[in-house]
């Protein structure tokens, strides 16, 4: 089975563009979590969708939006980039919406370049 | 606010060697504790997770230890490998709530011949 997809794997973009990112799930996957890494650092929680809701969101601005597909997959757009923007772009499905014992599986990310 | 603090940030340790891995957290309404594997370029992949009622668990050659009353918890790997090197990530949740996880800053480890 194909695990979590993301594209595009690299992208570059100067500031004030805005970007769009994409992730499918793995199949029967219905949840759907977004994390920026940035370099040395652990991920930190963006949003989460659930059956095309909105189920959490983190501690980033409104330039920061998400949403989830029919088919689950999602896609997260980012506004006015900023160089701290740039970062590791990972997306993680899970079968449900509650964390604690449903395992989250990551994908490769998009590591993502704002100059 | 870092709710969760890991430490050492980098460690080495020879094969065979049983590197330890610390981590502490703040909020005791956490109550799943994650630990996640990340190789360069590749995205976080879990190794072993716990609940606060165990104080150890064991899979394969990863082992937690969890201290409820210290609100801390660590990882040890036995007989380390070559290729256990990579980054580590302890990290917690609440159980009923989004798939938030909040991950502490790392730990890379690199283990030598």
């Amino acid at each position: 089975d194909a695990g979590v997809t993301q594209s595009p794997t690299h992208l570059i973009k100067t500031r004030g563009q805005h970007v769009t990112l994409r992730c499918s799930p793995i199949s029967g996957h219905k949840s759907v979590s977004w994390y920026q890494q940035v370099l040395g650092q652990g991920p930190q929680f963006i949003f989460q969708y659930y059956e095309k809701e909105e189920r959490g969101r983190g501690n980033f601005p409104d330039r920061f939006s998400a949403r989830q597909f029919p088919n689950y997959s999602s896609e997260l757009n980012v506004n006015a980039l900023l160089l701290g923007d740039s970062a590791l772009y990972l997306c993680a499905s899970s079968r449900r919406h509650s964390g604690g014992g449903d395992e989250q599986f990551f994908g490769p990310g998009t590591r993502l370049t704002v100059l | 606010q870092q709710q969760v603090k890991q430490s050492p940030q980098s460690l080495i340790v020879q094969k065979g060697g049983i590197p330890i891995i610390n981590c502490a957290y703040e909020n005791t309404a956490f109550d799943y504790f994650p630990w996640y594997q990340q190789f360069p370029g590749k995205g976080p992949a879990l190794l072993i997770a716990i609940r606060p009622d165990v104080s150890e668990k064991k899979e394969g050659r990863f082992t937690i230890s969890f201290n409820k009353s210290a609100k801390q918890f660590s990882l040890h790997i036995m007989d380390s490998q070559p290729g256990d090197s990579a980054t580590y990530f302890c990290a917690a949740t609440i159980t009923g709530t989004a798939s938030k996880l909040t991950f502490g800053t790392g730990t890379r480890l690199q283990v030598t011949l």
